[in-house]
């Protein structure tokens, strides 16, 4: 079945550190993935997406590319915030968009 | 535009009681999701409801869990009797029907520790 793995946590930065947080993914057909991100008390929130391979998909300052023949989805940041400490989770969709496949998440705080 | 809300934010109760969570999807939204995150590990799909139906329930995990979604508004998520091991973050989300790719809107998740 789809899977999704990520570099375990935590992750602590300091403020305008360049962040990257490992993304790979097991899948039978041609997924869409996504990076989602959860802040302090707060729901799951979309941070960005791609749907074929070689896009890029950004928001905020984080960037992840679409690798197929690697089948990674690494996130990336080059200069992170002390607002940016969240825990991070990788994602895939593979059936119509209908079922979310996750990863285990990796929590990220940057200090001043 | 109101959000995925839902209730309680945090529930407390004794191996072998019953507990409720609820789920109000963004107004307007047929598709409806639970998934559950089991403490430091990855958030699980559980079921996802399109109006009132059942469109797949293969996450759910065993009938101690009983997902409704009466006039296909809301969703209650009954686990019946709860064990040590359902303790953990129950999420929902919703999607409408339209478009080729339907974002899902999560909510702020339900906290259940089971003692």
């Amino acid at each position: 079945g789809d899977s999704v793995t990520q570099m375990e946590g935590p992750v602590t930065l300091s403020e305008e550190a360049f962040l990257t947080i490992n993304c790979t993914y097991t899948a039978t057909g041609y997924p869409s993935l996504f990076w989602y991100v959860q802040y302090p008390g707060e729901g799951l929130q979309l941070l960005l997406k791609a749907t074929k391979a070689d896009d890029k998909g950004s928001n905020k300052g984080f960037e992840a590319t679409y690798r197929k023949e690697t089948t990674s989805f690494h996130l990336e940041k080059g200069s992170v915030q002390v607002s940016d400490s969240a825990v991070y989770f990788c994602a895939l969709s593979d059936q119509g968009y209908q079922k979310v496949t996750f990863g285990t998440g990796t929590k990220l705080q940057v200090i001043p | 535009e109101a959000g995925v809300t839902q209730f309680p934010s945090h529930s407390v109760i004794e191996k072998g009681q019953t507990v409720t969570l609820r789920c109000d999807p963004i107004s307007g939204h047929d598709n409806l999701y639970w998934y559950r995150r089991v403490m430091g590990k990855e958030i699980k799909f559980l079921l996802h409801f399109v109006k009132e139906s059942k469109q797949d329930e293969s996450g759910m995990p065993n009938n101690r869990f009983l997902a409704e979604r009466t006039g296909g508004t809301y969703s209650t998520l009954k686990v019946q009797p709860a064990e040590l091991e359902d303790s953990g973050v129950y999420f929902c989300a919703s999607s409408p029907t339209s478009g080729a790719y339907n974002e899902q809107f999560f909510g702020p998740g339900t906290r259940l520790t089971v003692l």
